[in-house]
């Protein structure tokens, strides 16, 4: 069964500061794919990376950095010096074989708040 | 611009009335997604469309339906039969329905039930 967990429901940080957003997996699959989605109050949801289950190379785009690691299954996300526009809900999503035509399995989000 | 519009953004409608809500994507994709999204949870699929005039129930289909008449339109239809259709509905669409291609996503339109 694919299950996304998410166990930070919400977080508060003042600007500037670091944060990390957990996310943990867990599929049969030997293939597949997990994404991280941004939610803004505006509603929509936002892509912001994808990486497959054999790259386990960790990425950095400007503030944001993913750490992908199969031996935990855990995909965590990490903001550097956050700013007051990262706030916003965050989802940790999977995609593979079990879940059919890229049918996105969602963890329930975490709400991330930074405080200026 | 290219993108997905969905269409209203908040709908008030009283128990046992259907409703349609529209999508639109102008992204030339070929894959078209319904999801519902409850306070405090993640977002679920509800019917989903890999190619014009074919489409496959999603995890929560019951009380809803959808057509694909048309490559940039996929709407969707509550009916009377959805027990608790308040919620915040995403249209979402991928270039193809393979597992690595992302999603984008509309605004959402906001359902209210009274």
């Amino acid at each position: 069964a694919q299950k996304v967990t998410q166990a930070q429901t919400e977080i508060s940080v003042v600007e500037k500061e670091d944060v990390t957003l957990d996310c943990v997996y867990e599929t049969r699959d030997t293939t597949y794919y997990l994404f991280w989605y941004k939610q803004p109050p505006s509603g929509e949801l936002v892509f912001l990376i994808r990486r497959n289950s054999f790259d386990e190379q960790n990425e950095i785009s400007g503030r944001y950095s993913w750490n992908f690691q199969k031996s935990t299954s855990s995909f965590n996300f990490t903001i550097t010096a956050s700013q007051v526009v990262d706030s916003a809900v965050y989802f940790c999503a999977l995609s593979g074989d079990q879940t059919g035509a890229n049918n996105l399995f969602f963890g329930t989000g975490t709400r991330l708040t930074v405080i200026p | 611009d290219g993108g997905i519009t969905q269409s209203p953004k908040y709908l008030f409608r009283k128990e046992g009335q259907n409703v349609t809500l529209s999508c639109e994507q102008n992204l030339n994709h070929d894959a078209m997604y319904w999801y519902r999204q409850d306070p405090g949870q993640g977002l679920r699929l509800i019917y989903y469309s890999q190619i014009v005039n074919d489409f496959q129930k999603g995890d929560i289909a019951e009380g809803y339906s959808v057509s694909r008449e048309k490559k940039e339109s996929f709407p969707l239809t509550v009916t009377s039969a959805q027990k608790n259709p308040t919620a915040f509905y995403l249209c979402a669409s991928s270039l193809t329905g393979s597992q690595n291609t992302e999603a984008f996503f509309g605004q959402g339109t906001r359902l209210t039930v009274v």
